[in-house]
């Protein structure tokens, strides 16, 4: 089963608005981390957030965790068509390992 | 470009038929991870190797096998292949293992269509 999970599965916003998709998890983790994935393409990283870690930005990209109730957001401000993709968050279960939810489809309409 | 190289990027064979998927980790980086990704079944983890030693074991089935050679890179054997078996396969690399926090870059993937 997955460790994440994201909410929503399918998010549309008009270009230039905030995008906000969550994770939950269900273990005790090390840390958490987002990818990017463009249709048919490779993962990409786009940031690591450490347990001991609340809060942290990457240009446009800002994520929370809450440790407390095993939850993480990843927030995309003035979002671009190009931030079209699925959003997946991923924790270290059991540390050898990564464990992906089911991923957010973003669509950012222009 | 993440510098993890797989081949092949597409391949199409027959049920029942056997194939090897090939990956090149990123210069310096130890682990190598195995991902199956279809529509039903989402981004799976397969299996995870750390300087040529299984660490990980998850959703892999029997037919399936891997290895990581002295010189890092990992190859995946898929057998018996069923319908079923049509995914996206992702090979990623990291330096070492997820707990160090360290970014697991990923292939393209080899498409795999089972006909």
């Amino acid at each position: 089963s997955q460790q994440g999970e994201e909410d929503p599965q399918a998010l549309s916003i008009q270009e230039g608005e905030n995008a906000t998709m969550n994770c939950s998890y269900k273990t005790s983790i090390n840390n958490l981390q987002w990818y990017r994935q463009n249709s048919g393409r490779g993962l990409v990283h786009l940031i690591l957030i450490r347990s001991n870690e609340r809060e942290k930005h990457s240009g446009r990209l800002r994520v929370t965790l809450d440790t407390s109730k095993k939850s993480s957001s990843l927030l995309i401000t003035a979002s671009r068509a190009a931030d079209t993709a699925s959003y997946f968050c991923a924790t270290d279960a059991d540390g050898n390992k990564l464990v992906f939810g089911a991923g957010t489809i973003l669509r950012v309409k222009s | 470009d993440s510098g993890v190289t797989q081949t092949p990027k597409h391949l199409i064979t027959a049920t029942g038929q056997r194939v090897t998927l090939r990956c090149s980790p990123r210069s310096g980086d130890l682990s190598v991870y195995w991902y199956q990704q279809s529509l039903d079944q989402g981004l799976q983890f397969l299996i995870q190797y750390y300087n040529g030693e299984e660490r990980a074991k998850g959703n892999i089935l029997e037919r399936f096998s891997a290895q990581q050679f002295p010189d890092l890179h990992s190859e995946l054997n898929l057998s018996s292949l069923e319908l079923g078996d049509s995914a996206l396969y992702f090979c990623a690399s990291s330096v070492a293992l997820p707990r160090a926090g360290n970014t697991i870059y990923f292939g393209e993937g080899s498409w795999l269509t089972v006909v």
